[in-house]
């Protein structure tokens, strides 16, 4: 069955420093990835997706992900955080038959 | 601009009371969906449409009801049989075409409190 886990439920980082958020996923076939950001009481952004190509793959607000498949591993990066940065990111897998599956979230906190 | 609305941001609900929660898209999607957001456990998939007149069961189904009668309109209805419907409700639209390539676009949510 298909599955997202992220790992880190919080992380903290101080502004400016960099940041990598992780993302394993389970899915049998090429999965197609997205991450989101989501602002308190709000709907979800798309930050960035994956489905063929170059696996690093640019986003918006300066994030990057890398695919690696042999790890099923699809992470999140930022070289320099900032303090608006601060949010709660989803990662997902999107299947052949237009269902997604999102993992359980990381809250991100920046310390001035 | 094209987009997804919800309404209300906030519904206040008694026990025992159905319920029913608004979205609309406009961004000409074939494919809808409602989520449910609780603290720590992500989005999970309540109901899902991939065409007009259509929809399936997601993995949360049990106390929850939706119509499909336009494109544009998905709404839900959370009835007296939902056991803890206190939450956050998320509608997402999805262009099929590509496939799951496209990504889900996402309404800004609607708080559902009962009392």
């Amino acid at each position: 069955a298909q599955s997202v886990t992220q790992p880190d439920i919080h992380i903290t980082v101080s502004e400016g420093a960099s940041l990598e958020l992780r993302c394993n996923y389970s899915y049998g076939a090429t999965p197609y990835l997205f991450w989101y950001v989501q602002s308190p009481g709000q709907g979800l952004q798309l930050l960035l997706k994956y489905f063929s190509g170059d696996t690093l793959v640019q986003g918006i607000k300066g994030f990057e992900a890398e695919f690696k498949r042999s790890q099923s591993s699809f992470n999140l990066r930022k070289p320099s955080v900032h303090w608006s940065d601060a949010a709660e990111y989803f990662c997902a897998v999107g299947d052949n038959f237009n269902k997604f599956y999102f993992g359980s979230g990381t809250k991100l906190n920046v310390k001035p | 601009d094209g987009g997804i609305t919800q309404s209300p941001k906030y519904l206040f609900r008694k026990e025992g009371q159905n319920v029913t929660l608004s979205c609309e898209q406009n961004l000409n999607h074939d494919a809808m969906y409602w989520y449910r957001q609780d603290p720590g456990q992500g989005l999970r998939l309540i109901y899902y449409s991939q065409i007009v007149n259509d929809f399936q069961k997601g993995d949360i189904a049990e106390g929850y009801s939706v119509s499909r009668e336009k494109k544009e309109s998905f709404p839900l209805t959370v009835t007296s049989a939902q056991k803890n419907p206190t939450a956050f409700y998320l509608c997402a639209s999805h262009d099929r075409v590509g496939v799951g390539g496209n990504e889900q676009f996402f309404g800004p949510g609607t708080r559902l409190t009962v009392l």
